[in-house]
């Protein structure tokens, strides 16, 4: 049972670059979510969706867009890579009824 | 601006003694979770107190929210070198989004 899986884990980029981060999970969750880690910030929002076929903003959506591809995938792309988002990126999801999200291992960018 | 805050941001005790951070935040919640995450790692469920529940129990952790000062703590007793990592709590707002804090950073020395 995989969980959350995100790929890539690791990736650098220079500025003006565009990529996708891909993220899948087995568990039949409704809801997915993509999270960035900055030191010192914790953990911050950038886009969710709560079931296949919908996305809403988080805290910080600018510069990033996203896709809820079918129920088991949500990808984060980035069109215009800036290095204010060099960051650790998280995916979780969740289901429906449970308020508990199980998280991917990270995809560490870094823009330079 | 992020909907909860800890605090301490950092807290370093030795093996045995007991660790306490809390969590502020600023509107009204379905429940309260809070979370664990080791150097380098996703973070990891650790217990959830719902708005009407006041304390909670799950082995060495002891839980407690106040709805009406918007606070929580979380209690780790006879702490171990094990339970080094960083530690989020987070909240709903009532929405399906659940938005974490800063953090409290736990070094537990043996």
């Amino acid at each position: 049972n995989a969980g959350v899986t995100q790929t890539p884990k690791f990736q650098v980029l220079k500025t003006g670059q565009s990529m996708t981060l891909q993220c899948a999970q087995d568990m039949n969750h409704n809801s997915m979510y993509w999270y960035r880690q900055d030191p010192g910030m914790g953990l911050r929002l950038i886009y969710y969706s709560a079931s296949e076929g919908t996305t809403d903003k988080g805290e910080v959506p600018n510069g990033y867009n996203v896709s809820r591809l079918n129920k088991r995938e949500f990808s984060l792309r980035l069109e215009s890579a800036a290095p204010s988002q060099t960051s650790v990126y998280f995916c979780a999801s969740r289901s429906s009824g449970a308020n508990v999200l199980t998280f991917g291992a990270g995809s560490r960018l870094t823009v330079l | 601006s992020q909907q909860g805050e800890e605090d301490p941001q950092a807290l370093s005790i030795q093996e045995g003694e007991n660790a306490t951070m809390n969590c502020s935040y600023k509107t009204s919640i379905n429940n309260l979770q809070w979370y664990r995450q080791n150097s380098g790692r996703g973070l990891v469920h650790l217990i959830l107190i719902r708005s009407n529940e006041r304390e909670k129990h799950s082995g060495r952790l002891r839980v407690t929210l106040d709805t009406s000062k918007k606070s929580s703590s979380l209690l780790i007793t006879a702490s171990r070198a094990a339970d080094t990592a960083s530690y989020f709590c987070a909240t709903d707002a009532n929405t399906d989004k659940l938005i974490f804090g800063t953090g409290t950073r736990l070094q537990v020395f043996p």
